[in-house]
């Protein structure tokens, strides 16, 4: 079965200063995706970025971006120019390309609570 | 806007009563799922739905069960609360689709056990 490890339960940043978030995931398959979702104090959660495994290229989402590197089984995210929105628990998830009848389950990091100091 | 909103944002109940939380999404999806939050082990998958009144066991699902009659509602009931389901429940929903890559989430119910 595939896991998903967040080892930073908290992390904290300066406001508009660079800080990134780390994943590692376990996975004998070669075709998956990686997500970054965020979870805003008392909101909903939200995707912030995917990637394919298939891809070499970084995916970039303006001020997000996630170094993923393969054969390490790494997936980390970058967030640039930190806003105090940006404050907010942040989930590593990792979904099989393996249908499950028609669904495709997610596999959840422990979380990284991001807090923006101003 | 997707919207997927649950029946209750904070619920306190007691041990042995039956517990019924509600999710309903507006966008015709498929696919819905019930996760339970807890601090230190992230979301935790406790049961799925492919299709109205089809479901599939996650990785938690004891002490669970589930029910979709509708295909916009799915609800996740706890049979005989315990203590030890105090936690946030969050509800989830997807198009079934090889290209589909979003699960979208609702904003959660805090249910509190005593």
């Amino acid at each position: 079965a595939q896991t998903v490890t967040q080892s930073q339960p908290e992390m904290s940043v300066q406001e508009a200063e660079t800080v990134t978030l780390s994943c590692t995931y376990d996975t004998s398959e070669s075709d998956y995706y990686l997500f970054w979702y965020k979870q805003p104090p008392s909101r909903q959660m939200i995707l912030v970025i995917r990637q394919e495994a298939y891809k070499q290229q970084n995916a970039t989402e303006n001020r997000f971006s996630v170094n993923f590197q393969k054969a390490a089984k790494s997936f980390s995210l970058k967030i640039s120019d930190s806003q105090l929105g940006d404050a907010a628990m942040y989930f590593c998830a990792y979904r099989s390309e393996v249908w499950i009848q028609g669904a495709q389950k997610l596999v959840f990091g422990q979380g990284t609570r991001l807090t923006i100091n101003p | 806007d997707v919207k997927v909103t649950q029946s209750s944002r904070y619920l306190v109940k007691r041990t042995g009563e039956k517990v019924f939380l509600e999710c309903v999404q507006d966008m015709d999806h498929e696919n819905m799922f019930w996760y339970r939050q807890d601090p230190g082990l992230g979301l935790r998958l406790i049961y799925f739905s492919y299709d109205v009144k089809m479901k599939e066991k996650g990785d938690i699902p004891e002490g669970y069960s589930v029910s979709r009659e509708k295909k916009e509602r799915f609800s996740l009931i706890l049979e005989s609360a315990s203590t030890n389901q105090t936690s946030m429940y969050l509800c989830a929903s997807s198009v079934r689709a090889v290209t589909s890559y979003e699960q979208y989430f609702g904003p959660g119910t805090r249910l509190t056990v005593t």
